[in-house]
């Protein structure tokens, strides 16, 4: 099977600009969650879907929202951006019942400017 | 709130050596801890998990013990090669929302 799939790979962005990330999950995976990793750092949790409802959100400011599709795919989109938002974003799938572990994506590089 | 606790980098080692890399935890449930490795450029991969006290995980020739008493879930691996040269991260994460606490990762350099 193929591994969560994460678009695009790499992004440079100007401030004030809008982006929007996209992930494939796991086939048969239906929950998403988003991370953004700064350099340096471990990830810090930004929003968690489940059957395109939001189970669960992070310590982020109201510029970053999500949502999940019918194929259980999903978008992470960034308003306004900050030169802090520079990072590496990751998406992880997990399946409903099979734990609780995150199968994780190679990630986007964002590059704020 | 929840939180993860593991030892600083870089842990520098020669191939061959015994490695240990510390991690704790403060948690008020009962939560599922995780190592994740992360290769130079490359995403997250879960390395091993354990979710319940006394469990052990491994793989590859790692091994981390889920220690209630002392909130601990270190790390151990007896011989360690170049290849295993990354950072590692500890997590953890209970069932009320799945959504994973992390440690700010250790960097790992095994020298030939």
């Amino acid at each position: 099977d193929a591994g969560v799939t994460q678009s695009p790979t790499h992004l440079i962005k100007t401030r004030g600009q809008h982006v929007t990330l996209r992930c494939s999950p796991i086939s048969g995976h239906k929950s998403v969650s988003w991370y953004q990793q700064v350099l340096g750092q471990g990830p810090q949790f930004i929003f968690q879907y489940y059957e395109k409802e939001e189970r669960g959100r992070g310590n982020f400011p109201d510029r970053f929202s999500a949502r999940q599709f019918p194929n259980y795919s999903s978008e992470l989109n960034v308003n306004a951006l900050l030169l802090g938002d520079s990072a590496l974003y990751l998406c992880a799938s997990r399946r409903e019942g099979g734990g609780n572990e995150q199968f994780f994506g190679p990630g986007t590089r964002l590059t704020v400017l | 709130g929840d939180s993860v606790t593991q030892m600083e980098g870089p842990v520098t080692l020669s191939e061959e050596a015994f490695l240990t890399i510390n991690c704790t935890y403060t948690a008020t449930g009962y939560p599922s801890l995780f190592w994740y490795v992360q290769y130079p450029g490359e995403g997250l991969q879960l390395l091993l998990k354990a979710t319940k006290a006394d469990d052990k995980g491994s793989n590859k020739g790692f091994e981390a013990t889920y220690r209630k008493e002392t909130t601990s879930f270190h790390l151990e691996k007896g011989s360690v090669q170049v290849s295993d040269s990354a950072v590692y991260f500890c997590a953890l994460s209970d069932y009320s929302n799945y959504q994973l606490i992390w440690g700010a990762g250790t960097k790992l350099i095994i020298k030939p």
